[in-house]
């Protein structure tokens, strides 16, 4: 069975300052890996995406992913948080279809 | 593009009622997805459909629930019997079936079973 684990809840940050969060899964075959971010009455919105490729993914709003397979992680990163930043992350796992396993999420504060 | 648009947002109801809250994903997208998030939790998936054929359905999804899509269109997702235990937000996405697939969510609707 897939599954993934966010070991952090919750992650407190100064405005400026680098973020990682971490992301670790478990799957059977040749995943996809997802992250998404979720803003407090919004919908979830997709952050990047990995199937196969160079493990080092860019994506929206300067984040970036590496997928590390011998780790089974797929931390996700920002080298400068911004205020907006402020938000919940989650980490999923799939299949071509999208039907996701998500982790339970990270919830990021940014300190002034 | 509107996006993805889920109604309603809130629902209160009282145990034993029915409920039922509509999806109308992204006009052209083919596949849509039912997800259920609860207080601190990811989401978790429940049901797909592929136009208007229902691909796939979650161990979660009791006998309670029922979702359609009958014209390929706009989705339903039917509580029967609700429970304390359905509390939860109900998430709707949808996606372009292709190689760069990419899902996209409605805001949810937010279901407290009293």
């Amino acid at each position: 069975a897939q599954s993934v684990t966010q070991p952090d809840i919750h992650i407190t940050v100064s405005e400026g300052a680098s973020l990682e969060l971490r992301c670790n899964y478990s799957y059977g075959a040749t995943p996809y890996l997802f992250w998404y971010v979720q803003s407090p009455g919004q919908g979830l919105q997709l952050l990047l995406k990995y199937f196969s490729g160079d493990t080092l993914v860019q994506g929206i709003k300067g984040f970036e992913a590496e997928f590390k397979r011998s780790q089974s992680s797929f931390n996700l990163r920002k080298p400068s948080v911004h205020w907006s930043d402020a938000a919940e992350y989650f980490c999923a796992v799939g299949s071509q279809s999208n039907k996701l396993t998500f982790g339970g999420g990270t919830r990021v504060l940014v300190k002034p | 593009d509107t996006g993805v648009s889920q109604n309603p947002r809130h629902k209160i109801t009282k145990r034993g009622q029915n409920v039922t809250f509509r999806c109308d994903p992204i006009s052209e997208h083919n596949r849509l997805y039912w997800y259920r998030q609860t207080l601190g939790q990811g989401p978790e998936f429940l049901t797909y459909f592929q136009n208007e054929a229902q691909l796939e359905k979650s161990r979660l999804l009791s006998d309670r629930f029922s979702a359609e899509r009958p014209k390929g269109s706009f989705s339903t997702l039917e509580i029967q019997r609700t429970e304390q235990g359905d509390s939860a937000m109900y998430l709707c996405a949808s996606s372009l079936m292709g190689p760069n697939e990419k899902l996209f969510f409605g805001s949810g609707t937010q279901l407290s079973v009293l």
